[in-house]
């Protein structure tokens, strides 16, 4: 079984900022990807950016860049010039690979911009 | 794209009544997944169809919940009776399974239940 790990529970940080969400997992998979996914207060779940295990580069969604670690199962989201409407709960979540699977989340972390 | 579309978006209910929420997958997509959020426990997978079939449905916390995809583009998850403590927000994804790959799952925007 997969377990994905999100050791802080909330960030604060000043708009336009950088900020770095931490998540580490284990598995004894080989073939996996790894998501973020951002919950507004609207509860949406919005995709932000995924990582395919066997890619080496690190995946980049315009403010958002991940540090994938492979050896060291870690996973974090760099948020770039932060804006206010970043401000939301922020979820890692774990996929093996070999067809649609259900996903393993982490606890989440709870990211809040300050104007 | 009208992407996952989830219905009630709101129940309430009493203790003791069925409880059905409702999910319309993307189309074209051809898997669907049920999950349910809580403070407690965070998001959890309750079960997964792929092309209209169960594939795990290990996460289905007891006989209480009973989950069917009768076509491509319909699911329900049905609670009989309900609980106050399956009070949650629930959560449909659809994804399109291509070969071996893990694609994208798209969330609907969940269906809160509070069960007096």
């Amino acid at each position: 079984a997969q377990t994905v790990t999100q050791s802080q529970p909330e960030m604060s940080v000043q708009e336009a900022e950088t900020v770095t969400l931490s998540c580490t997992y284990d598995t004894s998979e080989s073939n996996y990807y790894l998501f973020w996914y951002k919950q507004p207060p609207s509860r949406q779940m919005i995709l932000v950016i995924r990582q395919e295990a066997y890619k080496q580069q690190n995946a980049t969604e315009n403010r958002f860049s991940v540090n994938f670690q492979k050896a060291a199962k870690s996973f974090s989201l760099k948020i770039s010039d932060s804006q206010l409407g970043d401000t939301a709960m922020y979820f890692c979540a774990f996929g093996t690979g070999g067809g649609a699977d259900g996903l393993t989340f982490g606890k989440g972390t709870h990211l809040i911009i300050q104007p | 794209d009208a992407g996952v579309i989830q219905s009630p978006r709101h129940e309430v209910t009493e203790m003791g009544q069925e409880v059905t929420l409702r999910c319309k997958p993307i189309s074209g997509h051809n898997s669907l997944f049920w999950y349910r959020q809580t403070m407690m426990r965070g998001l959890e997978l309750l079960i997964y169809f792929n092309n209209n079939v169960p594939i795990d449905d290990s996460g289905m916390p007891e006989d209480r919940f009973s989950a069917k995809m009768p076509n491509a583009s319909f699911s329900t998850l049905k609670i009989q009776p309900s609980e106050p403590r399956d009070s949650a927000v629930y959560f449909c994804a659809s994804s399109l399974q291509r070969g071996g790959f893990q694609e994208t799952q798209y969330f609907g925007p969940g269906t809160r239940l509070l069960v007096l």
